[in-house]
């Protein structure tokens, strides 16, 4: 069976410091993968998504990147973090055909810039 | 790009009653997702509609499709504590999900 994986769960970095968040997906090959932001516990916004090794398309212009050096694996960085960047991250994944983008969440990263 | 309005954004009701959220979009959906996150928890996901006017029930839920194929709703029958959590809609753009903005119910015993 497929399984996400994410972490860390909680993190707490002062401001201008680096950021790196890892998700990594089993199970399942050429995954679609998605990372999301949540503020104040409500919405999420789409941030990143990627279709393939090396291929990331970016949602909204932001202090962040994304990349994903492997097939299974997908990376959120900053090189120095802001205040507004605190929220729960959340990586996703999905495949075409029978699950029609449905999608499977990690269980999430709480970041706090202080 | 594929916007989607959900309300209301905040639900109290009374352990028993009933529950309603909706999402509309001002163009025609291909299909509509939605999904539940529990308080510290991630979004699952409940159900997918993708024909016009389609009706699913999984046990006290129901979700309807439109048969203009732009608007969605989710029915809780007689709520319980369990049911506590934001509920989002869904929509697929170019193989992207955008999330309506969620409604967060809270149940009081």
């Amino acid at each position: 069976s497929q399984t996400i994986h994410q972490w860390p769960a909680t993190l707490v970095q002062p401001v201008g410091s680096p950021l790196s968040l890892e998700c990594t997906v089993e199970g399942t090959s050429n995954p679609n993968l998605y990372w999301y932001r949540q503020a104040a516990g409500r919405g999420l916004q789409l941030l990143f998504y990627s279709v393939g090794i090396g291929q990331i398309s970016s949602e909204v212009p932001q202090n962040l990147s994304a990349s994903r050096p492997q097939d299974r694996q997908f990376i959120l960085s900053s090189k120095k973090l802001l205040l507004s960047d605190s929220g729960f991250y959340l990586c996703a994944w999905s495949t075409f055909g029978q699950h029609r983008e449905k999608l499977f969440f990690g269980s999430g990263t709480q970041l706090s810039v202080l | 790009g594929q916007q989607v309005m959900q309300i209301p954004q905040y639900q109290h009701v009374q352990e028993g009653e009933d529950f309603t959220t909706y999402c509309n979009s001002s163009t025609t959906l291909s299909n509509i997702q939605w999904y539940k996150q529990r308080p510290g928890g991630h979004p699952v996901f409940l159900i997918q509609l993708v024909k016009s006017g389609e009706v699913k029930k999984q046990k006290r839920l129901t979700f309807q499709f439109g048969e203009a194929k732009k608007n969605s709703s989710l029915h809780i029958t007689a709520t319980q504590t369990t049911d506590v959590g934001t509920y989002f809609c869904a929509v697929n753009q170019g193989g992207k999900l955008i999330f309506g903005q969620g409604t967060e119910l809270s149940v009081k015993p």
